[in-house]
């Protein structure tokens, strides 16, 4: 299955924007870029997803790289409660991978008052 | 409200104990699924169900049951609790097994087992 890489974590001021990026160099064409993210003692949130085309939504903005071997979230405006370990998952259009959500480690993001 | 709803939120067992963690979405998904996170590591799958009467095991299904009587409820069952079960699960579904949609998952429920 492909496998995604994050920086263990990164740090924002409140206010500001954040970019929290991805590397999934093995993906597949029939593999959407999912983000979730998991706030303290609290289940995994859905945030956005993405095929090939940048994507937006209230929440938060997704950038694909014109090779679809990155990809960035993007917090336009960082809040304290945004503050959460984010991740990166590559979920399959249809059958041949494992089944789930294949969750790493993810990015733990601080954001700063 | 519209989503996914586990019980117990908290639970202490006996090693040997057997219980039942429930699972229950109002969403309709078809696609439903139990992973259990322990410190400092991400979701692990346990097992999951493409719809009422059809289950499969995940990534780590040793030592819990699970079944899937109707679309709404999907409950985890441990036969004999063991202190390798202490851990945070959490139940999460979707409207497909395959696909763009995301998952809902559940608030969690924090199981010890001494």
């Amino acid at each position: 299955d492909a496998k995604t890489t994050q920086p263990n974590s990164m740090e924002s001021n409140e206010e500001e924007p954040v970019h929290l990026p991805c590397n999934h160099s093995t993906i597949s064409g029939t593999d959407y870029i999912h983000w979730y993210r998991q706030l303290p003692s609290q289940g995994p949130e859905y945030v956005i997803h993405g095929l090939t085309s940048n994507v937006n939504n209230r929440m938060a903005s997704l950038a694909i790289a014109e090779d679809r071997k990155s990809s960035t979230l993007i917090l336009h405006r960082a809040t304290l409660r945004d503050a959460a370990v984010y991740y990166c998952i590559l979920r399959a259009y249809s059958g041949g991978g494992a089944d789930g959500l294949t969750f790493g480690k993810g990015t733990h993001l601080i954001i700063q008052p | 409200n519209a989503g996914v709803t586990q019980t117990p939120k908290f639970q202490v067992l006996k090693t040997g104990q057997s219980m039942t963690l429930q699972c229950a979405q109002d969403m309709n998904h078809e696609y439903m699924s139990w992973y259990r996170q322990d410190p400092g590591m991400g979701l692990r799958l346990i097992h999951y169900s493409v719809g009422a009467g059809i289950t499969d095991q995940g990534e780590v299904p040793n030592g819990y049951n699970v079944s899937r009587s109707t679309t709404e409820d999907f409950p985890l069952r441990l036969l004999s609790a063991a202190p390798s079960q202490t851990s945070v699960y959490f139940c999460a579904s979707s409207y497909t097994r395959w696909g763009p949609d995301g998952y809902t998952f559940g608030s969690g429920t924090r199981l010890t087992v001494v």
